[in-house]
């Protein structure tokens, strides 16, 4: 089982939708979640941090569930600038190495 | 603002041609590594540095060696390209091993014909 995984999608969301997504970890002892946007031929870059009790940052939503080992990222009221890739990362327990799930392609349609 | 600065952005290589691709960062940042991104299988590291002098091996390094005889500077060498590493390159860096933000540098294209 990969350390980390993503269904790579597209998901083809209507102007305005909401879309959400799911990435499932393997590391039972992982510590720290993250979601990273990744533009068409650009630079990941970070989106949001995931903490356990889950947090917002305007229109998106990111949630933890340990006992089923997957974090989840829900955007609301999609924009056309929302087309991306968003990239799930974890972070190990007692180490520093950084594991990148495939990503999640996002097609925001007008 | 700088930040991680990565050269070539572009570049054909025939097969066992050497390189270098070039990564500096100006945030004094002790941590730095490089990734390649393939097509299916996301971000996979090569090799990494944890201050001047110190480097280590990732996931992926065969094929590849690095040095880092400053904080600033952390290239990477191809030392006999082959097709299986036509890739897009990701330079990173952050402040230490406890910091969780990457900062990425903007990539470079590779093809290896």
């Amino acid at each position: 089982r990969k350390e980390v995984e993503q269904d790579p999608g597209p998901f083809n969301v209507p102007e305005g939708a909401t879309v959400a997504f799911n990435c499932t970890y393997s590391n039972s002892a992982s510590q720290s979640f993250f979601w990273y946007r990744q533009d068409c031929r650009k630079e990941p870059k970070l989106l949001m941090s995931v903490y356990s009790s889950g947090n917002e940052d305007g229109r998106f939503t990111a949630q933890l569930n340990r006992a089923s080992q997957y974090i989840s990222l829900l955007i609301r009221d999609s924009k056309l600038s929302d087309s991306a890739t968003y990239l799930c990362v974890v972070r190990g327990y007692g180490n520093n190495r950084l594991a990148f799930g495939k990503g999640n392609q996002v097609v925001v349609i007008p | 603002n700088a930040g991680v600065t990565q050269t070539p952005k572009f570049q054909v290589l025939k097969t066992g041609q050497s390189m270098t691709l070039q990564c500096a960062q100006d945030m004094n940042h002790e941590y730095m590594s490089w990734y390649r991104q393939d097509p299916g299988m996301g971000l996979r590291l090569i090799h990494y540095s944890v201050g001047a002098g110190i480097t280590d091996q990732g996931e992926v390094p065969n094929g590849y060696n690095v040095s880092r005889s400053t904080t600033e500077d952390f290239p990477l060498r191809l030392l006999s390209a082959a097709p299986s590493q036509t890739s897009v390159y990701f330079c990173a860096s952050r402040p230490g091993l406890a910091s969780n933000t990457i900062y990425f540098g903007e990539g470079s294209w590779l093809t290896v014909v």
